[in-house]
């Protein structure tokens, strides 16, 4: 089945670095969606691509889907405390149009 | 407008019982999807119902089934509850089958078999 692949599955920066989180797919996808969940809360919705080399930024977040539809990248620019969370890529796959979720990236802040 | 509603937030059980998760989806959404999370993990489809009909499942037991009400609220009731079924349930809806949206998410049960 199909198959999403996250890194790093941490990351620790000082608040006010940048952080990147990257998703991998072995097969075309035909769209890509990024979460946030904080800790002990639940996924929310950021955004959705779906054309080709598709750039989204909302505010300090920067979200990428690669030419080939197989990858896509959520970037911070100059983190801050509330960024902390897990950040999930997840791919409509199958005919029910199921959400196949990557392993997430935990980010952690030092204030 | 409500977001999706989850009942009870916490429950604990005994291995061999059975369960029932309820959801409440957003207003006009009338697809629910059930997923489960373990500690630390990515959530795992289970399965999906539009319109009262189960369109989708996972890699899931038949000891795992689901409703879907004519409101559109949804059930999930699994059995012969195993100590591995510790997660956290989460359900989620959006509008119809449109690929356009992402999903709203409840806030979840958190489910412990003892």
């Amino acid at each position: 089945g199909q198959q999403v692949m996250q890194i790093p599955q941490y990351q620790h920066v000082q608040e006010g670095e940048d952080f990147t989180t990257y998703c991998n797919s072995s097969t075309t996808l035909s769209n890509i969606q990024w979460y946030k969940q904080r800790p002990g809360g639940h996924p929310v919705f950021l955004i959705q691509l779906v054309k080709s080399g598709e750039v989204k930024k909302q505010k300090r977040l920067t979200f990428q889907f690669g030419e080939a539809k197989k990858n896509s990248s959520l970037h911070i620019t100059a983190t801050q405390t509330t960024d902390v969370g897990t950040y999930f890529c997840a791919a409509l796959g199958g005919g029910a149009q199921k959400l196949v979720f990557g392993q997430g990236t935990r980010l952690t802040i030092n204030p | 407008e409500t977001g999706v509603t989850q009942s009870p937030t916490h429950l604990i059980k005994t291995r061999g019982q059975q369960v029932t998760l309820r959801c409440s989806s957003q207003s006009g959404h009338n697809t629910v999807s059930w997923y489960q999370q373990a500690l630390g993990q990515g959530p795992q489809f289970i399965f999906q119902y539009y319109r009262e009909e189960e369109n989708g499942r996972g890699n899931f037991p038949p000891r795992f089934s689901g409703l879907q009400f004519p409101n559109y609220s949804s059930e999930l009731n699994v059995n012969a509850l195993e100590l591995d079924d510790s997660a956290l349930y989460l359900c989620a809806s959006r509008q119809g089958q449109v690929r356009n949206y992402g999903y709203t998410f409840g806030s979840g049960t958190r489910l412990t078999v003892v």
